[in-house]
Formats: C-alpha cells, sequence, structure tokens
C-alpha cells in the first residue's frame, strides 16, 4: 500500500512570496490533514478535512494560509504572502480509522 | 483545553539501558492516546496506542500503560538499542477521526 505522498520535498523562499504545497493521501482515506511542525515542537493542526469539506479550520491563519480538497482526494496547502515565523515542516496525514498516517512532510525556510 | 505535556531532552542512554518517558495530559472524558515516533529525516510513525484506561499499547519492545488516575502514558524499553535513536512524540485524539494534540517531543540518542 503507497503511504501518503508530499512535494516538495523542500522548499526556499524569500519573504512576501507564495508558496504551494501538495499532497496525495492513501487511497480511500476520507479524512485529510494539514499540521505545522516547528522546529522543536511537536506537530500543530492546521487544518482537517472530511472528504471534500473542512472539519477543523480552528488554528489556520486565514489572512495567509489557504488549503483547498478538490474531488476528496488530493489536497493543496498556500501560504501567500510568506513571513519568517513560517519555517517549518508541513505534514499531511490521512486516515480511515483512529490511526493517521503521515507523509514525510514538506521543509519551509523563508528567508 | 487538551493538552499533553512530556519530560524534556535531549536523553542520551548507553545501549541495553532501560527507558523511561513520562507523559502526561490534560482532556475532558477519555481520550486516545498515543506515541508516535519520528526517526532522522523520515516521517511521524505511530508506535503505539491505547483507547481506554488500563490499556497497554505495545510495539517493538516499547510498552505505555493508560492511566486515567494519574492521566499519564508513560513509555518505557527495557533494553534500548542505537536503532532507537529518534524524537518521541506522546500524543492524544479525543475520538476518532479528530485531530491529534502532540507534545513537544522528546529527543533519544542511544550510543554503543
Amino acid at each position: 500500500e503507497a503511504g501518503v505522498a508530499q512535494s516538495p520535498r523542500y522548499k526556499i523562499i524569500e519573504k512576501r512570496q507564495s508558496v504551494a504545497f501538495w499532497c496525495n493521501p492513501i487511497s480511500g482515506h476520507a479524512t485529510l490533514y494539514w499540521y505545522q511542525q516547528i522546529l522543536g515542537q511537536g506537530p500543530k493542526l492546521l487544518i482537517q478535512f472530511q472528504n471534500n469539506g473542512v472539519v477543523d479550520d480552528s488554528q489556520l491563519p486565514k489572512d495567509r494560509f489557504s488549503a483547498e480538497r478538490l474531488k476528496g482526494v488530493d489536497s493543496t496547502l498556500k501560504i501567500q504572502p510568506a513571513k519568517l515565523e513560517d519555517s517549518a515542516v508541513y505534514l499531511c496525514a490521512s486516515s480511515l480509522s483512529d490511526e493517521q498516517y503521515f507523509g514525510p512532510g514538506t521543509r519551509l525556510t523563508v528567508t | 483545553g487538551n493538552s499533553v505535556t512530556q519530560m524534556e531532552g535531549p536523553v542520551t542512554l548507553s545501549e541495553e539501558a532501560f527507558l523511561t518517558i513520562n507523559c502526561t495530559y490534560t482532556a475532558t472524558g477519555y481520550p486516545s492516546l498515543f506515541w508516535y515516533v519520528q526517526y532522522p529525516g523520515e516521517g511521524l510513525q505511530l508506535l503505539l496506542k491505547a483507547t481506554k484506561a488500563d490499556d497497554k499499547g505495545s510495539n517493538k519492545g516499547f510498552e505505555a500503560t493508560y492511566r486515567k488516575e494519574t492521566t499519564s502514558f508513560h513509555l518505557e524499553k527495557g533494553s534500548v538499542q542505537v536503532s532507537d535513536s529518534a524524537v518521541y512524540f506522546c500524543a492524544l485524539s479525543r475520538t476518532s477521526y479528530d485531530k491529534v494534540i502532540f507534545g513537544p517531543g522528546t529527543s533519544l540518542s542511544v550510543i554503543p
């Protein structure tokens, strides 16, 4: 069974630029999550989708972050404009029940 | 609100030493409890879980028991190996499909 795929694996941008991350969950997993992991901290949920509907986006900075999950499969997370404090690893996870499967993450550096 | 606290690292142990990483949680009701592991250069992996009080989760020689009375879920292993070097995250989830709330992580280094 293929795991959760994410791309790119690494991205370096300047502040005020925009960036997008892509996630392909495990086939058949209806629930998809985006987490932000700042260096030295545990992951923090940004947004949760159930199929293509948003379940929880209470921690998403909506003035600069947006996410979509068209057709209830792939998802894209966008940051526009980026700030220095957005430097982190962005993790995508998917689940079928109570176990979440994580992708390798995208490491974003904002300079 | 719901939260997880775990012992600060880094923790350095010699091979075959006994490992304990303390974890306590704050949550309403009866959350599910997890330990995730992140090996160098890899993604997060579920190590073990427990879904109700007094349950013991175990995997790869690691164990943790869900203690409702002390709101704890301490991770233990009787004899660590160099390959156990990783960051360990204690976490909880209120219900199935709910978001996972992670602790800050504890870095473990095992030296030969």
